[in-house]
């Protein structure tokens, strides 16, 4: 199977600081990579589409320069939550794609992220 | 407007009962996802579909694309099955969806 992991799975930092999560894909190659955030008792919401070796797209209202992403390989792609605020805390899940199609997503387990 | 809406929100059963969750969308689809949320947050894709009707084990899922609706459905439930169920579509342009949830609660 496909198996997507991510690190860490918990993290608790002091706000202003800035905190990267992984997103590894452990035995396939993915072109595509997606990074969701889920508050309490509420959905998965997108919030950019993360393609090797190019520039993540976001969607409308994600802040590209809080939330950097980086996919310099086929199997890693990282979000770096920069000055962290504490209405950053949420549930932050990655998916990968093994073809590049949204319809074919395997999804890590997910970091939750607590600022203080 | 697009638009995914599951029901019931939340859902209580014995163990052993036939269990239903419900998915609307209101456009047409290419095709759609059902998700398990676990109480730690991990997320597992159960059926990708995109016609027809699926099954793996005890779940089986349905899709009517001209109704617009799916169905997850799990037989001889349990408590182990208690978790967050979500329908995710993907509306032609690669727009993907997720409805809200609905949260099951299997007692022995």
């Amino acid at each position: 199977g496909a198996v997507v992991s991510q690190h860490p799975s918990r993290v608790i930092c002091k706000s202003g600081t800035s905190v990267k999560i992984e997103c590894r894909s452990l035995d396939f190659q993915a072109t595509t990579m997606f990074w969701y955030r889920q508050f309490p008792k509420q959905s998965l919401m997108l919030m950019a589409t993360s393609n090797e070796g190019s520039k993540a797209t976001y969607e409308q209202g994600v802040e590209k320069d809080k939330f950097l992403i980086n996919h310099a390989s086929l199997t890693l792609s990282t979000l770096t939550v920069t000055s962290a605020h504490p209405e950053d805390s949420s549930f932050y899940i990655c998916s990968a794609t093994k073809d590049g199609l949204v319809e074919t997503q395997y999804f890590g387990p997910g970091t939750r992220l607590l600022v203080l | 407007k697009n638009e995914v809406e599951q029901s019931p929100q939340n859902l209580t059963a014995q163990e052993g009962e036939f269990i239903t969750i419900n998915c609307s969308y209101s456009v047409g689809i290419s095709a759609l996802h059902w998700l398990q949320q676990h109480p730690g947050g991990g997320i597992v894709s159960l059926f990708m579909l995109s016609s027809g009707k699926k099954k793996h084990g005890r779940l089986i899922a349905t899709i009517n694309i001209q109704e617009k609706h799916s169905s997850l459905h799990i037989t001889a439930s349990h408590p182990r099955d208690s978790a967050v169920y979500i329908c995710a579509v993907i509306f032609f342009g690669n727009q993907f969806y997720f409805g809200t949830g609905t949260s099951l609660t299997v007692i022995p």
